[in-house]
């Protein structure tokens, strides 16, 4: 166990809907990462969030935002989904913003565009 | 542009056989380096890291990897694998402010 939750674990929709993905990070961590994980494509980094301040954006589409609230927990909201969208969605952790913190990882959201 | 390969999608090894996945990055200077593994259904876990220093890093579940700078490579070893090292396998780099960049896997198949 990471210590790094994500909730819901499974989520299937339809297209042109919104969904929100929740992350808690590990107890102290101050930074959350944000990654889609598709057989297309592999292991793409989304975003990260740093103490509520976006840090670093990735290859997310302006389809997809996302937000670290006061408590550190995140959300990422996607928005006028398409099939392609199904995928896992990870979220990650770390103490601060350097390459040099590990990155823990969470279980996952599977999400299924239907 | 930046990238990391893993060339084989797949590897086949008898249980108890020495192991050895391959990562080459594409990089101007030396990058943070990590391996990560997937199992079924989990999220991903941190077997070990390099950062600089001894080229030679020792990880969890006995694995270990080395850094070679004049080939690119930061190749991932087991000297013998146990039926519950079969799993997806991730080398990934930290190039900067832009999160960790993932090889595509090792899908590893582990034979009784």
């Amino acid at each position: 166990d990471s210590g790094v939750t994500q909730t819901p674990k499974h989520l299937i929709t339809a297209t042109g809907q919104r969904v929100t993905l929740r992350c808690s990070p590990r107890s102290g961590d101050l930074s959350v990462y944000w990654y889609q994980q598709s057989l297309d494509q592999g292991l793409q980094f989304l975003i990260q969030y740093y103490n509520g301040e976006e840090r670093a954006k990735g290859n997310i589409l302006e389809r997809f935002s996302a937000q670290q609230f006061p408590d550190l927990h995140s959300e990422l909201n996607l928005s006028s989904l398409e099939l392609g969208d199904s995928a896992l969605y990870f979220c990650a952790s770390s103490l601060r913003t350097s390459g040099l913190d590990t990155q823990y990882f969470g279980p996952g959201t599977r999400l299924t565009v239907l | 542009a930046q990238s990391v390969t893993q060339p084989d999608i797949h590897i086949t090894v008898s249980e108890g056989a020495s192991l050895e996945l391959r990562c080459n990055y594409s990089y101007g200077a030396t990058p943070y380096l990590f391996w990560y593994v997937q199992s079924p259904g989990q999220g991903l876990q941190l077997l070990l890291k390099y950062f600089s220093g001894d080229t030679l890093v020792q990880g969890i579940k006995g694995f270990e990897a080395e850094f070679k700078r004049s080939q690119s490579s930061f190749n991932l070893r087991k000297p013998s694998v146990h039926w519950s090292d079969a799993a997806e396998y991730f080398c990934a780099v930290y190039l900067g402010a832009d999160g960790l960049t993932f090889g595509k896997g090792t899908h590893l198949i582990i034979q009784p």
